[in-house]
């Protein structure tokens, strides 16, 4: 198993770009989520998918939108990169029967 | 405004002791919380977690307390190694299928040998 797997690791992106980090996990797990970690306050919720075509939105939505086609892939797609945007991407799965998260190994971006 | 705190940005122990991070929370829906430990450039890892309805969990070196009516939890390493040296998140989750964690800012905790 790979677990959680995420491409790319770094990203630099220019204000107004538009680009999808990729997730995917090879658990069959139901649950996939996005975080962001930024310095001081810890990991904040973006988007969740319980599920095929099943999505809602978490704490900090703005600014993302995810689908969700498949069990294993939940892609975030930046529509016009901000500067506030740079940060640590974390997405992260569970099966229905778990009680924790495992995460990927995240990606690093950048807007200038 | 953070529903979950962790005041302490960082902690410094020497190998052996007792490490004791602190995590306090403002929404009294929390029922089930967590501690994951992260490694630079990796993803958090799940540690230990606590329902509600305990005050107290364990795991190996690792133990969890848990006060309701003070809003408050810790996590204790005995005794703590130089391999503990992590950021340590707490994280809280108020909704019945736990599909909205709240973390706090994180902990950086080094184990000095």
């Amino acid at each position: 198993n790979a677990g959680v797997t995420q491409t790319p690791k770094f990203q630099v992106l220019k204000t107004g770009q538009s680009m999808t980090l990729q997730c995917a996990q090879d658990m069959n797990h139901e649950y996939m989520s996005w975080y962001r970690q930024d310095p001081g306050m810890g990991l904040r919720l973006i988007h969740y998918s319980v599920g095929a075509g099943i999505t809602d939105q978490g704490e900090v939505p703005n600014g993302y939108n995810v689908s969700r086609s498949t069990t294993e892939d939940f892609p975030l797609r930046l529509l016009s990169a901000a500067p506030s945007q740079t940060s640590v991407y974390f997405c992260a799965s569970r099966s229905g029967l778990a009680s924790y998260l495992y995460f990927g190994p995240g990606t690093r971006l950048t807007v200038t | 405004d953070q529903q979950v705190k962790q005041n302490s940005p960082s902690l410094s122990v020497q190998e052996g002791r007792i490490s004791i991070l602190n995590c306090d929370y403002t929404n009294s829906m929390f029922d089930y919380f967590l501690w994951y430990k992260k490694y630079p450039a990796e993803g958090p890892t799940f540690l230990i977690s606590i329902s509600s309805i305990k005050d107290k969990n364990e795991d190996g070196r690792f133990t969890v307390f848990l006060n309701k009516s003070a809003k408050h939890l810790s996590l204790h390493i005995v005794p703590s190694q130089p391999g503990d040296s992590a950021v340590y998140f707490c994280a809280a989750s108020g909704d019945n299928a736990g599909n909205m964690l709240t973390f706090g800012g994180g902990t950086r905790l080094m184990v000095k040998p």
